[in-house]
């Protein structure tokens, strides 16, 4: 079945590094791709998504590009701040059945220090 | 309300007991999510709403799972004879619409807490 790999964390950064947060998927057709992230205390936010091959989904200084050829959607950021500190959910959503439930990897937690 | 609004934010319960999580959807939105997070782990899927009708239950774990969408807006998930191993985030979410190329961005309520003792 469908399924999402991303890096484990915790990852731990200092303020203005670069950030990389790697993600694979498997799937069958052509899915979406999402990058969720959930701050302290708070709900599930889309941060990006792509929707075919080669699309760049970008958002608050954050990219992730769909490759088809890797099956991978890497998250990158070139400066991170405290405020990035959060859980990042690399997702996809199938495009092969009549619904669209959206399967999650396991998370990355992401800290920056000052 | 702007977004997805969930009910208790917090439930904490003894095993064995019923519990109910409520879920207000996003106006407008026909399709409905409930996903269970466990900690340390990605959300995972339970079932899906197209307006009134479960179209997919597969997600549940067994048959003490139930839930319900009588007016095609407000849900309830509903979990009989609750057992330690059902502590978990429950997350629901709505889009506006759903199927193949046509599928919306889902958006997440802020979740219930369920805690089992």
């Amino acid at each position: 079945g469908d399924s999402v790999t991303q890096m484990e964390g915790p990852v731990t950064l200092s303020e203005e590094a670069f950030l990389t947060i790697n993600c694979t998927y498997t799937a069958t057709g052509y899915p979406s791709l999402f990058w969720y992230v959930q701050y302290p205390g708070e709900g599930l936010q889309l941060l990006l998504k792509a929707t075919k091959a080669d699309d760049k989904g970008s958002n608050k200084g954050f990219e992730a590009t769909y490759r088809k050829e890797t099956t991978s959607f890497h998250l990158e950021k070139g400066s991170v701040q405290v405020s990035d500190s959060a859980v990042y959910f690399c997702a996809l959503m199938g495009m092969k059945t009549s619904y669209d439930k959206v399967i999650f990897g396991p998370g990355t937690s992401l800290s920056v220090i000052p | 309300g702007a977004g997805v609004s969930q009910t208790p934010s917090n439930k904490v319960t003894e095993k064995g007991k019923y519990v109910e999580l409520r879920c207000d959807p996003i106006s407008g939105h026909t399709a409905l999510y409930w996903y269970r997070q466990s900690l340390g782990q990605g959300p995972e899927f339970l079932i899906y709403f197209q307006g009134t009708g479960a179209a997919d239950d597969s997600g549940l774990p067994n048959d003490r799972f139930f839930a319900v969408r009588p007016e095609g807006s407000v849900s309830t998930l509903k979990i009989q004879r609750t057992e330690r191993g059902d502590s978990a985030v429950y997350l629901c979410a709505s889009s506006r619409t759903s199927g193949g190329l046509a599928a919306d961005t889902q958006y997440f309520g802020p979740g219930t807490r369920l805690t089992v003792l």
